[in-house]
């Protein structure tokens, strides 16, 4: 079975510096697509950046960016120049042809 | 353009009760996931609706049961509701199934089920 793992369930940064959440996973599938996402207090689950797993290049949105390391089965999210809004829940997802599997979450705290 | 909305936002139910939560999609959409994420987890997924059918389920008993209608509008019945199935159930829309590629999912606020 596929698994999501986010080892770390907290993490501070200062405003304006940058910081890195950690998502491995477990598959034996080749055909699959990772996600992280974003879910603030007021619970509302957004999507911040996405990745086709056949796609050596990594994505990246504005201030938001991924190491993906397929062989080694890691999907870090960078987010750099951090901001208040950037405090939530972040998710890592795999999501395979039939299936969807979200880690269980790092809490991102920005401190002004 | 209309975002995914969910009703009810909060429900109280006793253990062995029946319940019935409702999704609208997102303009457009016709694929409508569901999911549980109880207190302090990530969510799971229930099973996935497309263009009326089942299309996809995860580790949930068959007391987990659904229905899409013709406007994509989606349902998640729960029977003989037990104390662990307290939770937040999410539902999200998207205009592809999860076979189709590339699809962005998006999210309603979510409905809080408590059981007692």
């Amino acid at each position: 079975a596929q698994t999501v793992t986010q080892s770390q369930p907290e993490m501070s940064v200062q405003e304006a510096e940058t910081v890195t959440l950690s998502c491995t996973y477990d598959t034996s599938e080749s055909d699959y697509y990772l996600f992280w996402y974003k879910q603030p207090p007021s619970r509302q689950m957004i999507l911040v950046i996405r990745q086709e797993a056949y796609k050596q290049q990594n994505a990246t949105e504005n201030r938001f960016s991924v190491n993906f390391q397929k062989a080694a089965k890691s999907f870090s999210l960078k987010i750099s120049d951090s901001q208040l809004g950037d405090a939530a829940m972040y998710f890592c997802a795999y999501r395979s042809p039939r299936d969807m599997r979200f880690g269980a979450g790092t809490r991102l705290t920005v401190k002004p | 353009e209309t975002g995914v909305t969910q009703s009810p936002t909060h429900l109280i139910k006793t253990r062995g009760q029946q319940v019935t939560l409702r999704c609208s999609s997102q303009s457009g959409h016709n694929t409508v996931s569901w999911y549980q994420q109880a207190l302090g987890q990530g969510p799971q997924f229930i099973f996935q609706y497309y263009r009326e059918e089942e299309n996809g389920r995860g580790n949930f008993p068959p007391r987990f049961s659904g229905l899409q209608f013709p406007n994509y509008s989606s349902e998640l019945n729960v029977n003989a509701l037990e104390l662990d199935d307290s939770a937040l159930y999410l539902c999200a829309s998207s205009s592809r199934p999860f076979a189709g590629g590339l699809e962005t999912q998006y999210f309603g606020p979510g409905t809080r089920l408590l059981v007692l």
